[in-house]
Parts: structure tokens; sequence; C-alpha cells
């Protein structure tokens, strides 16, 4: 069945690194964009990043532009957060989602259909 | 940046009864807006796509109507399992950006 599942989370100590990975199934995860949304603990969704079916095109939050990094494998259908100089505020459970779609040169977001169960991402000394 | 506001921020109900959630945009985001439900402890789900299409095995209780900055999210009659929260989403430009939620809760 179409399926995402992320792994990856755990804690980590202020200023310090962590790579989410997200296993894609079920469906042709290669025409696809993708997404990473976080939510902090008893808050609100938050979009992190979005990354064109190719990886040519990638956006990011203000809040995490230079310090996160989305990337995927097509060939392994997985999709990545790199997150480095983590803070505080970046403590959330990370979900993937599907997303967006290119004709063309042209790249257009959509709505997420397709979610992960999240991993939980603390950032604590 | 555009901010949805959602309101209200929680609704107290019972099952049966009919409701509707509103969702303002701070700029057009003409039709690009979808609403998740999101439940205790899980991902949320999509429910409504493009203000008014619903996603795939969405029953027909679930509707959804506006465009440019006013969109609402009607619920014809309560189901026990539709005790949640639910978000409005924009994806007409980046960054996207959520609403901050409507919880429905069982009076």
């Amino acid at each position: 069945q179409v399926q995402l599942v992320e792994s990856g989370g755990g804690v980590v100590q202020p200023g310090g690194s962590l790579r989410l990975p997200c296993a894609a199934s079920g469906f042709t995860f290669s025409t696809y964009g993708m997404n990473w949304v976080r939510q902090a603990p008893g808050k609100g969704l938050e979009w992190v990043a979005f990354i064109r079916y190719d990886g040519s095109n990638k956006y990011y939050a203000d809040s995490v532009k230079g310090r996160f990094t989305i990337s995927r494998d097509n060939s392994k259908n997985t999709l990545y957060l790199q997150m480095n100089s983590l803070r505080a505020e970046d403590t959330a459970v990370y979900y993937c989602a599907k997303g967006g779609y290119c004709s063309g040169v042209t790249c257009y977001f959509t709505a997420f259909d397709i979610w992960g169960q999240g991993t939980m991402v603390t950032v604590s000394s | 940046e555009i901010v949805l506001t959602q309101s209200p921020g929680t609704l107290s109900l019972s099952p049966g009864e009919r409701t509707t959630l509103s969702c303002r945009a701070s700029q057009s985001v003409s039709s690009s807006l979808a609403w998740y439900q999101q439940k205790p402890g899980q991902a949320p789900r999509l429910l409504i796509f493009g203000a008014s299409s619903r996603a795939t095995d969405i029953p027909d209780r679930f509707s959804g109507s506006g465009s440019g900055t006013d969109f609402t999210l009607t619920i014809s009659r309560l189901e026990p399992e539709d005790f949640a929260v639910y978000y409005c989403q924009q994806y007409g430009s980046s960054p996207l950006t959520f609403g901050g939620g409507t919880k429905v809760e069982i009076k």
C-alpha cells in the first residue's frame, strides 16, 4: 500500500546534527514532489521544506534556511532531511509528506495527500 | 508570507450537529487551499484540496467552500470520529503555511 515511513529521530544536543530518512512505497516516488512538515509539542503544523521530483529545485521555510537540507535518492525511494546547527526550537515531530508536481520546467505546490507517521526530534542538553 | 487565521479556536459540539469552521488568508490564495484533520498521536489526514474537492475516501458529510481569502469547512453531521483538530493550509505560494487549527471537542 501507499506508505511513507520516517526514521532517525532522537535526542541531540544544541548545535548538533541529525539526518532523517523517509522511505516511500506503493507509488512512483520519482515522479512527485516531497515535503517535510514539523509539529512542536502541543503546537500546530509548520511546513519545513519542499523538493522537486528530480531534486533540482528546493524551497525552505525561513526558520530552517541555511541549517537544514532536503534531498532525495530516487533509486532508493527515499527522502532525507539533514538538520545541522540544531536549536531547542527545532524540537518537534517531523513528518514527510507527498505533494507537488512539475510540468516541464514549472513546478506546482499541491495539497499533501500522503503523510508518514512522524519521527520525534528532541534538541536538549 | 501568507498568514492563515482559523476561527474559532475551539468548538464544543454534540454528535449529530452541523458545524462550520473558518479560515481567512492575509492575501488571496485563489483556490490553493486544503483542509486536514488530525487526531491525537496521529499524522494529519487530507480532507479537502482545491478549496472544495474531497480527497479519496473522505465522507460526503465534509465539504469545503470559498476562494480568494475566505474559506469554510462544513461538517454536516458530526460523527464520534470527527472530534479532532482541523487545519487549513495554503499551497499557492512559498512558504506554504498552515492555520493555527480549530479543535472540535465533544460537548
